[in-house]
C-alpha cells in the first residue's frame, strides 16, 4: 500500500522569500505524484503532477516540484512567495496500476505568509 | 471547461438523521471517487466506482452507502449521522481507472449537530 509523509505541519515564510515543502512517499514502484493546494473551506486545486519523464515538474502559480527516486521524495518549491500562497498544501500519491486509481494524501502542510 | 459538480455545497443535519450528497462528474468521465476530510485532517478515501460498479473501498463506515447511476453521477448516502461525520466530502472523477489524474469538486460541507 502507498503512503505519504509531509514532515512539516506548519511553515511560516515571509512574503518574497522562497518556500520548500517536503513530501516523502512509500510505494513499491514509480508512483504518480501530485501536489494540491487548499484554501480554507475550499476545494482541492491541483498545482502539479508527475507521471514519468523529466523529474522537474512545473506547475501553476509559479510552483515546481522535483521527483527524486533515490530519496522517495517529491518536494514542492516556489522561489518567491506571495501573500495569496497562504493555504494548506497536500502531497498525494497514486498507484495507477493498482486498485482503482485512488490517491493517498499526506497530512498536509499549512503555510503562513508574513508581510 | 466543465468541472465536477457537487450538491449541496452545505448541509446541516441533526444526529441520527440521514443525508445524501450528489456528485456529477466531468462529462465522459466514467470513474467517481468519494473522499472525506475531517476538520484539520487530510482527505481520506471512502469509495470509488467505475462504470457503475464499485471499484475500490476505503474507510467508509457501514452506515454509509454509495452508488453510481447510468448517467455516471454518484450519490453518497449517510444514515444514523454522528457528530464525527461532520466533514468536507469531496467527489472526484476521472476517465478510466488508470489515468492517474483525479479532478476534484469543490466539496460538500456536512455539519451534524
Amino acid at each position: 500500500a502507498q503512503s505519504v509523509t509531509q514532515p512539516d505541519i506548519h511553515i511560516t515564510v515571509s512574503e518574497g522569500a522562497s518556500l520548500e515543502l517536503r513530501c516523502n512517499y512509500s510505494y513499491g514502484a514509480t508512483p504518480y505524484l501530485f501536489w494540491y493546494v487548499q484554501s480554507p473551506g475550499q476545494g482541492l486545486q491541483l498545482l502539479l503532477k508527475y507521471f514519468s519523464g523529466d523529474t522537474l515538474v512545473q506547475g501553476i502559480k509559479g510552483f515546481e516540484a522535483e521527483f527524486k527516486r533515490s530519496q522517495s521524495s517529491f518536494n514542492l518549491r516556489k522561489p518567491s512567495v506571495h501573500w495569496s500562497d497562504a493555504a494548506e498544501y497536500f502531497c498525494a500519491v497514486g498507484a495507477p496500476r493498482a486498485a482503482g486509481n485512488k490517491l493517498t494524501f499526506g497530512g498536509g502542510t499549512r503555510v503562513l505568509v508574513k508581510p | 471547461a466543465a468541472g465536477v459538480i457537487q450538491s449541496p455545497r452545505h448541509l446541516i443535519k441533526e444526529k441520527r438523521e440521514t443525508a445524501t450528497l450528489k456528485c456529477y462528474p466531468i462529462p465522459r468521465h466514467d470513474t467517481v471517487y468519494w473522499y472525506q476530510q475531517g476538520p484539520g485532517q487530510d482527505p481520506q478515501f471512502l469509495i470509488s466506482f467505475y462504470e457503475k460498479m464499485q471499484s475500490d473501498k476505503g474507510s467508509i463506515p457501514d452506515r454509509f452507502s454509495a452508488q453510481q447511476f447510468s448517467d455516471y453521477h454518484s450519490e453518497l448516502n449517510m444514515s444514523s449521522l454522528e457528530l464525527g461525520d461532520s466533514a468536507l466530502y469531496f467527489c472526484a472523477s476521472s476517465f478510466g481507472r488508470n489515468t492517474g489524474e483525479l479532478f476534484f469538486g469543490e466539496g460538500s460541507r456536512l455539519t451534524v449537530l
